[in-house]
């Protein structure tokens, strides 16, 4: 089975910290993902990644960063937590196209920023 | 341009009644398209997907789904709830495009009562 694992289920920084959130993968996807998720909005695509190194925006980047050093770790940075952020965050990885099909997800990690 | 569109944010049925949860969605070039569920506090698990052939989908838990391009809709059916089905339910479309990013819709609350 397709494993991807958070650090974290639960979170609570302060205003202004910098927060690491961390995401691994077993199954040698080329691509991976990372989602906010709030209620009545959905899942909405912060950043992703389809190759060490390389990422692209997604729908909601300002205020968060990443980082993919590794094929199997995705790293998503949020520079100086504000209360905004406050959030249950989802990871993801797949396969790159054309062999990729549906999304993993990891158990998510909700965080809290006071 | 909202590429998925899940009619009703929240659908409450009886235990043993029938399970209609409704996706619309957009795609210029054939898609691929998924249901997913979520539980309280955790990931995201995949229920079913369509990618090629057969039209009507099975997945788990006794869920089905039918894809219809003439109405661009790929509906989740279920002939009888169980009240483990309460939980949030998204369907996503991959546009065979943009690196094999998945598309949500804004989820839909499935409550059962007994």
């Amino acid at each position: 089975d397709v494993k991807v694992t958070q650090s974290s289920r639960y979170l609570v920084k302060r205003t202004g910290e910098k927060v690491f959130l961390e995401c691994v993968q077993d199954m040698d996807h080329e691509n991976m993902f990372w989602y906010r998720q709030d209620p009545g909005l959905g899942l909405r695509l912060i950043y992703f990644s389809y190759d060490v190194k390389m990422k692209e925006k997604g729908d909601i980047p300002e205020g968060y960063s990443v980082s993919r050093e590794k094929k199997e770790r995705f790293s998503l940075i949020l520079e100086s937590a504000s209360t905004n952020q406050t959030s249950m965050y989802l990871c993801a990885s797949s396969l790159a196209p054309p062999l990729n099909t549906e999304a993993f997800f990891g158990q998510g990690t909700r965080l809290t920023v006071v | 341009a909202q590429s998925v569109t899940q009619l009703g944010s929240h659908v409450s049925v009886s235990e043993g009644a029938l399970v209609l949860l409704r996706c619309n969605y957009s795609s210029s070039v054939p898609p691929y398209l998924f249901w997913y569920v979520q539980y309280p506090n955790q990931g995201l698990q995949l229920l079913l997907k369509y990618t090629t052939g057969a039209t009507l989908v099975k997945g788990i838990n006794g869920f089905e789904a039918e894809f219809k391009k003439s109405e661009t809709s790929f509906h989740l059916t279920k002939p009888s709830a169980h009240m483990s089905d309460a939980a949030e339910y998204f369907c996503a479309v991959n546009r065979g495009s943009t690196l094999g990013r998945l598309y949500f819709g804004r989820g839909t609350q499935l409550t059962v009562w007994p």
